[in-house]
């Protein structure tokens, strides 16, 4: 199946700072990318819809000017969480969308967890 | 607000027991995924269901979507140990846009 890879897949980061996370496309292009939000023991909540080359659409209580994301080219999106605090650590995970034969199919990439001191 | 429930929320069973998963749903969609992930992973699709009232297998695995595409469930015969993890259903929302569920978190003990 196809691969997506995020980076880093840890980070440590100061209250204040920003943080950026990548969602590479491997070996297909994707012009649909998705961001998702995990906390411990729970479900993955849809965050905003990355597409290539526009702005990026946000659900419904996602703050657009604290993640920003940005959909560069049709095989990477990045996330980045700006001016963080404690409460964003989460487990961030980005999908791909990729035409299949059987349909649009979205491929997870392996996630990254953010911790903020 | 589209409303995935799934139970139970936890299920922990003895290696060779068979259990079912229940995903509900007062929204109808054009089709559902089950995933499964493993701790500090990606989820990974174990299959999509379109049609209402269809019924997928997967060796030991057997998806049903209800015939209304409101409800799907996921059944597992004899358990094994490599089973663990959590099951997510996610609903199609429309263009491949997913709302997933609450999961249920499987223990299979050896």
């Amino acid at each position: 199946g196809a691969v997506v890879s995020q980076h880093p897949s840890r980070v440590i980061c100061k209250s204040g700072t920003s943080v950026k996370i990548e969602c590479r496309s491997l070996d297909f292009q994707a012009t649909t990318m998705f961001w998702y939000r995990q906390f411990p023991k729970k479900s993955l909540m849809l965050m905003a819809t990355s597409n290539e080359g526009s702005k990026a659409t946000y659900e419904q209580g996602v703050e657009k000017d604290k993640f920003l994301i940005n959909h560069a080219s049709l095989t990477l999106s990045t996330l980045t969480v700006t001016s963080a605090h404690p409460e964003d650590s989460s487990f961030y995970i980005c999908s791909a969308r990729a035409a299949t034969s059987g349909g649009a199919v979205q491929y997870f990439g392996p996630g990254t967890r953010l911790t903020v001191t | 607000t589209q409303l995935l429930e799934q139970s139970p929320q936890f299920l922990s069973i003895q290696e060779g027991e068979n259990l079912t998963v229940y995903c509900n749903s007062s929204s109808v969609f054009s089709s559902l995924q089950w995933y499964r992930q493993e701790p500090g992973e990606g989820p990974v699709l174990l299959v999509t269901v379109v049609t209402g009232g269809e019924v997928k297998k997967l060796k030991r695995l057997t998806f049903q979507f209800g015939d209304a595409r409101k409800d799907s469930s996921l059944h597992i015969t004899a358990a094994q140990p490599g089973d663990t993890g959590l099951y997510l259903c996610a609903g199609d929302r429309g263009a491949n846009n997913l709302f997933f569920g609450t999961g249920t978190r499987l223990t299979v003990i050896p």
